[in-house]
């Protein structure tokens, strides 16, 4: 089945540095990559997603970036704040979102 | 239009004990996930149901968990004979019908701590 990683595990930068998580998929047939923020005693939310057919996707400060040749995936932050701070899960799914598998997360500590 | 509701928030069971969690979708949403997330880990998937149906519980173990997600009234996830191992956020979602076009959306998680 599709195993999802996620790299780094910890990530601190300085408010209004960028940031940058990145995820690698095992499962080639995969076509959709969301991306999750969860901050603390909250469920994930949907922040962005990327399906195969494009390669980048742009909204505001965020932004992902899909190499499907190498099977990776990375969310790019800019102009990062405090609020940024939070925990952020890649997942990728086949073709049904009940079949979404999740990388292990990203703590983002952006430092005032 | 509120969001999906899971209760109890917060849920302490001894070993051996029932653990119940429910899970009230979004209204008009008809498709119910449960995750499993465990301390410092990512969602795991766990079970998808439409309304009286069990569409995929593959990543459910296969002895004492179950769910439902009845006609009338909100999805269960029920625990049996609690163990430590079980302690964990428990995650539902939903969405209005499946496939990558429909978003899932989360509830706030219950967190079950077994003594």
């Amino acid at each position: 089945g599709e195993n999802v990683e996620q790299h780094p595990s910890t990530l601190s930068v300085q408010e209004g540095d960028s940031a940058v998580i990145k995820c690698t998929y095992s499962d080639s047939a995969s076509n959709y990559f969301p991306w999750y923020k969860q901050e603390l005693g909250k469920g994930p939310q949907l922040i962005i997603d990327i399906r195969s057919n494009v390669g980048e996707k742009k909204d505001q400060r965020i932004a992902v970036t899909l190499n499907k040749t190498a099977k990776h995936f990375s969310l790019h932050i800019t102009e990062t704040q405090p609020e940024d701070s939070a925990v952020y899960f890649c997942a990728a799914s086949i073709y049904d979102n009940n079949d979404m598998r999740f990388g292990a997360g990203t703590r983002l500590t952006v430092k005032p | 239009n509120a969001g999906v509701m899971q209760n109890p928030r917060h849920l302490v069971r001894r070993r051996g004990q029932e653990a119940r969690l429910r899970c009230s979708p979004m209204k008009g949403h008809s498709h119910v996930y449960w995750y499993r997330q465990l301390p410092e880990e990512g969602l795991k998937f766990m079970v998808y149901l439409q309304k009286e149906n069990i569409i995929d519980e593959s990543g459910m173990p296969k002895e004492r968990f179950s769910a439902e997600f009845p006609k009338e009234g909100p999805s269960i996830l029920r625990i049996q004979q609690v163990v430590r191992g079980d302690s964990a956020a428990y995650f539902c979602a939903s969405s209005q019908s499946t496939g990558v076009l429909y978003e899932q959306y989360f509830g706030p998680g219950t967190r079950l701590t077994v003594t």
